[in-house]
């Protein structure tokens, strides 16, 4: 098992839709938990993170997490074609290391 | 959230040549700082850990002797790729932790570094 895992898409979803992204970890992983987001040819930018169970919201999106399920989602609403991208799903281990999965890349059509 | 930079932003260099790459955290003090490649179609793959003042530690399979990292200050730490080859060529992104948003490690990538070696 990867110790990060995401399926890879593309997702596509129309303009205003609600877009669910998902993640699972493996044991290693085990504190915290982020969303980045990454256009084609530039780096990652954060868009949320997430420690305890439950939901977290900032603005259009809302960062699930479940630690006895070992998941972590994030759900974007009203999605924009802006909101095309790859979303890179990383928990952290070993303080403050990161541990990336490959990535879902998401694509809003108007 | 905070900033980060790199420089430059893209080299293209001959083989056997050395590079050296610049990242700084603009609006806080990183007491670490992280070196990452990312090849395309893939995700991000740690390379290491740099903090302030003390030796890189580096992840299983990378060569420290080939990639050196200084972090001579809490706002600089350079990647220096040497002798590159064109298997080198990649996407060299830094990050930086640090008590900007004070939150608890959260990473702030650079721009990224488009490394080209003919």
């Amino acid at each position: 098992q990867k110790e990060v895992e995401q399926n890879s898409g593309p997702l596509s979803v129309p303009e205003g839709a609600i877009a669910s992204l998902n993640c699972t970890y493996s044991d290693r992983v085990s504190q915290s938990f982020f969303w980045y987001r990454q256009y084609s040819g530039k780096s990652p930018e954060l868009i949320m993170s997430i420690y305890s169970n439950g939901d977290k919201e900032d603005g259009r999106f809302t960062a699930q997490l479940n630690k006895a399920s070992q998941y972590v989602s994030l759900l974007i609403r009203d999605s924009q074609p802006s909101d095309s991208a790859t979303y890179l799903c990383a928990g952290s281990y070993n303080t403050d290391k990161l541990i990336f999965g490959t990535g879902t890349r998401l694509q809003v059509f108007p | 959230g905070a900033v980060v930079s790199q420089h430059p932003s893209r080299v293209i260099c001959k083989s056997g040549t050395s590079v050296k790459i610049e990242c700084r955290s603009l609006d806080f003090q990183a007491t670490t700082m992280f070196w990452y490649r990312q090849f395309p179609k893939q995700s991000l793959m740690l390379m290491a850990t740099s903090n302030e003042g003390s030796k890189a530690t580096y992840e299983q399979g990378v060569e420290k002797d080939k990639f050196l990292i200084n972090h001579a200050s809490l706002t600089l730490s350079t990647l220096t790729v040497t002798s590159a080859h064109p298997e080198d060529s990649s996407f060299y992104i830094c990050s930086g932790v640090g008590g900007a948003s004070g939150i608890y490690n959260e990473q702030f990538f650079g721009p990224g570094t488009r490394l080209t070696v003919l």
